[in-house]
């Protein structure tokens, strides 16, 4: 079973169109996250959700826009896609970590989705 | 958010055992210490995570001295299919894990 998945894994779109990442998690948690990995390998978080609600945004561009219709999903849907745009876009997830007072709450990552605009 | 600085690589050869060590100069009193795995194509994956002194589990070792400022990640007797990248986490955020650059360990024959 796998615990947070995403699909699809490969993407290959041109510039200007617009495309959604999907993400699932079957761990129960409360919290799900979207990060950027770019080609110099930098993990950089973009987006955090707590029960559905936006926590985070890290000054993403608002071409990007998450979706949490339920605490186990949380799709990520990209309009106007650019050049820049292509990266490895990893969704993970996690216990609350703030309804958890424990501090050594672990993060699941799925599998990463390849994002190549051309 | 306290930093954290880590050798950008590293090379061994298989069945040694390979420490990374991680500086965390302004870790906080109440900062946990976490190290993840990420191999090619795939997503980060948690290893180990420890407070203070010494944490082992089936994967590593966590080494901390008494003042916290660093940690070193002890993997014992590598082989080819742990060359990878490990990142190492101090803190981070309630709602964010801040990955800083890893270190890219490659292991050779």
């Amino acid at each position: 079973d796998t615990a947070v998945s995403q699909t699809p894994k490969y993407l290959v779109t041109q510039m200007g169109n617009d495309k959604s990442i999907k993400c699932e998690q079957n761990l129960g948690h409360d919290t799900m996250y979207w990060y950027k990995q770019d080609s110099k390998k930098f993990l950089k978080i973009m987006f955090s959700y707590n029960n559905k609600e936006l926590i985070i945004n890290e000054t993403v561009p608002n071409r990007f826009s998450p979706k949490s219709p339920d605490k186990a999903h949380l799709n990520l849907h990209i309009n106007s896609l650019e050049l820049g745009d292509s990266a490895v876009y990893f969704c993970a997830s996690s216990q609350d970590r703030k309804r958890d007072r424990r501090m050594n709450t672990e993060a699941f990552f799925g599998q990463g989705t390849r994002l190549t605009v051309v | 958010l306290a930093k954290t600085t880590q050798p950008i690589s590293m090379d061994s050869y298989e069945g040694q055992e390979v420490n990374i060590t991680c500086s965390h100069n302004n870790i906080a009193t109440n900062d946990y210490i976490t190290w993840y795995q990420q191999f090619p194509s795939q997503g980060p994956r948690f290893i180990i995570q420890g407070y203070k002194t010494k944490v082992t589990n089936e994967v590593a070792s966590l080494f901390i001295p008494a003042d916290r400022k660093s940690s070193t990640l002890s993997l014992p007797r590598v082989s080819l299919s742990d060359t990878a990248v490990y990142y190492c986490l101090v803190g981070s955020g309630t709602y964010k894990y801040i990955f800083g650059t890893g270190t890219r360990l490659k292991v050779l024959a």
